[in-house]
């Protein structure tokens, strides 16, 4: 069985300070890993991904994550935070061979100007 | 870019009806897949689709039906709406394979009285 875990429910971080959402999971074999967010009244949009490679993957809007296969952990990051990055941040794990994605509970990202 | 859309952003049912969310994609994605959020649960699956005619059940069925006549569209039909069934519901279609993303439609927010 696959899981993952957001232990935040909320990160609240102040504008121009760097930001993590954190995310731990668990798989079977190698996993592949992703950031989804939710802005306000909006569907959910795809901004990075991890299959294989470089440990530190780059995505939309400036995020990036880390991969880290000891900690089983795959942490969203930015090095200088915006108010327009406030929003619903959900991590999801695949596992080879899985038939489905599995979410996270989701973290409540606030930054304050 | 991929477009997912979904037949209705708000919806206002009455115990017993039978209820139906439609679902199309435009980008020849073999997969597909209906989630509904709740606060606090974050996303959970309820059935999923790789082919036409074929589905999956997720992790919450029970109540839930589904049909894919046609590649591009997935319905979610609810036999019998239920005041339990009051919640945010995502459509959301990829290309068959466990290192591909998501393109999420933007939701249909059911009410059942």
């Amino acid at each position: 069985a696959q899981s993952v875990a957001q232990p935040e429910d909320q990160v609240n971080v102040a504008e121009g300070n760097p930001l993590t959402v954190k995310c731990t999971y668990s798989v079977s074999g190698n996993p592949y890993l992703f950031w989804y967010v939710q802005y306000p009244n909006r569907g959910l949009q795809f901004l990075l991904k991890y299959i294989t490679g470089d440990n530190l993957v780059k995505g939309s809007y400036g995020f990036e994550a880390e991969f880290n296969k000891s900690q089983t952990s795959f942490h969203l990051k930015k090095p200088s935070a915006l108010v327009s990055d406030s929003a619903l941040y959900f991590c999801a794990v695949r596992g080879i061979g899985a038939g489905k994605s599995t979410f996270g509970d989701g973290t409540t990202l606030t930054v304050k100007p | 870019d991929v477009k997912v859309t979904q037949s209705s952003r708000y919806l206002v049912k009455r115990t017993g009806e039978k209820v139906f969310l439609e679902c199309v994609q435009d980008m020849d994605h073999e997969n597909m897949f209906w989630y509904r959020q709740d606060p606090g649960l974050g996303l959970r699956l309820i059935y999923f689709s790789y082919d036409v005619k074929m589905k999956e059940k997720g992790d919450i069925p029970e109540g839930y039906s589904v049909s894919r006549e046609k590649k591009e569209r997935f319905s979610l039909i609810l036999e019998s709406a239920s005041t339990n069934q009051t919640s945010m519901y995502l459509c959301a279609s990829s290309l068959f394979g466990e290192l591909y993303e998501q393109y999420f439609g933007p939701g249909t927010r059911l009410t059942v009285t």
